[in-house]
This record gives structure tokens, C-alpha cells and sequence, in this order.
């Protein structure tokens, strides 16, 4: 099992640019979830799916953020434009759906936005 | 929604010596797990334990639900040990939503 796999570890872009961030699930997962980091405001919950579908975005900042899953084995978390407010470092975590299965984490992709 | 209490937020300790981390919850949980944050930013999950007591090796936990509390033991710290323990929890409206605590900074010195 390769646990939740995200890329890139770093990501380095300039202000205005687009970014995308990717994360592949644990095979089998049902549920997957995004999640910020910040020294403010901490561990948050951007957005979640269940069987690829999305349920809750309420934590999604603003409309400049976008979460997709085409799949089982894949989602993508984009900013466009992204600014420098951005920069944090983004979780991916997936979890068989159902109250008794704990949720995994990837390591997570460093954002700076300068 | 379902809020996430951890004490201390810091913590300094000799190597050898013992700790206790706590969790309050404001609501009946579904999902408690305590995870060590490492110093290269991996979070590491440690227990699933919504309730009950659980042991691995120098590290042991024990929820009591009805009382909307966890405990985090480390026994015989070691420098590796150092880090930020995160509590988090679902439960409540929004059952899927796992909610972070604040984190306990820990700093084991030799």
C-alpha cells in the first residue's frame, strides 16, 4: 500500500499564475478530502468527495480555488490566479467511508506564492 | 459543527521524562485520531480511537466519549518524539468533517 500520493512535495510560482495540485487516494477509498495549513488559522477543510462526487466546498476560500475528482484514483485541487495569501501547505486524505475507518494522509505539497 | 480543544499548546520536556496531551470535544464523536505532525511537515496518524485504550509501544491513548475527552501518554520521551501532536474528531452535524485541533508543541531536549 503506497498511502495517499500527492504531488508536487514544493511548488514554487509567481503571483498570478495557475497551479495545480494533484493527489492520488488509497485504492479502495471511497472518501477524499483537501485540506490547508496555515500557522494562522491551521488544519482546514477545503473540500470533500464521496464516490468521486463533491459533497461540502464550504471551506474553499473563494472562486479562484477548484476541486476535481474524473476518478477513483485521482483529484486535482487548482488556484487561478493564485496570490501570495495562498501560500500554505496543502493535505490530501482519504478514508473508507463509514465511521469506523480513520482517515490517511499524504505529505502534503508546499505552496509559496511570491 | 464539532470544536477541537488541545492542552498544553506547548511543551518542554528532558529526554526520559513523561507526558500527558490532552483532547476536549464539544459533541459526541464518530472518529477520534491523534497524529505527530514531524519536523518535515508529514502528518503521521497514531491512534484511531474513538473510544477505549490503546497501547503502541511508548505511546498509549485513551478516550472517554462520555466525557468528551482524550489523553495522549508518551512515556520515556526520546528527541524523535518531538513535534506537534494534533487531536481531531468528527461527530456531530457534518459527520465526515474531521476537525483539527490547535496542536500541542512538543520539544524533547537531550
Amino acid at each position: 500500500d503506497a498511502g495517499v500520493i500527492q504531488s508536487p512535495r514544493h511548488e514554487v510560482t509567481e503571483m498570478g499564475q495557475e497551479v495545480t495540485l494533484r493527489c492520488k487516494p488509497i485504492s479502495g477509498h471511497n472518501s477524499l478530502f483537501w485540506y490547508r495549513q496555515t500557522m494562522m488559522r491551521g488544519l482546514e477543510l477545503l473540500i470533500y468527495f464521496n464516490n468521486n462526487v463533491p459533497i461540502d466546498d464550504s471551506g474553499m476560500p473563494e472562486d479562484r480555488f477548484s476541486a476535481k475528482m474524473p476518478n477513483a484514483s485521482f483529484s486535482t485541487l487548482k488556484i487561478q490566479p493564485s496570490e501570495p495569501r495562498d501560500s500554505a501547505v496543502y493535505f490530501c486524505a482519504s478514508r473508507l467511508r463509514g465511521f469506523s475507518y480513520g482517515y490517511t494522509f499524504g505529505s502534503g505539497t508546499r505552496l509559496t506564492v511570491v | 459543527g464539532i470544536q477541537v480543544e488541545q492542552s498544553p499548546p506547548d511543551l518542554i520536556l528532558q529526554e526520559g521524562a513523561n507526558s500527558t496531551l490532552r483532547c476536549n470535544f464539544s459533541d459526541s464523536v464518530n472518529n477520534l485520531q491523534w497524529f505527530h505532525q514531524n519536523p518535515w511537515g508529514q502528518l503521521i496518524n497514531l491512534f484511531y480511537i474513538p473510544s477505549g485504550t490503546k497501547q503502541n509501544g511508548r505511546l498509549s491513548a485513551t478516550t472517554v466519549a462520555t466525557e468528551r475527552y482524550s489523553l495522549l501518554y508518551i512515556s520515556s520521551s526520546q528527541t524523535t518524539d518531538s513535534g506537534v501532536y494534533f487531536c481531531a474528531a468528527t461527530g456531530g452535524e457534518g459527520a465526515q468533517k474531521l476537525v483539527f485541533g490547535q496542536g500541542t508543541r512538543l520539544t524533547i531536549n537531550p
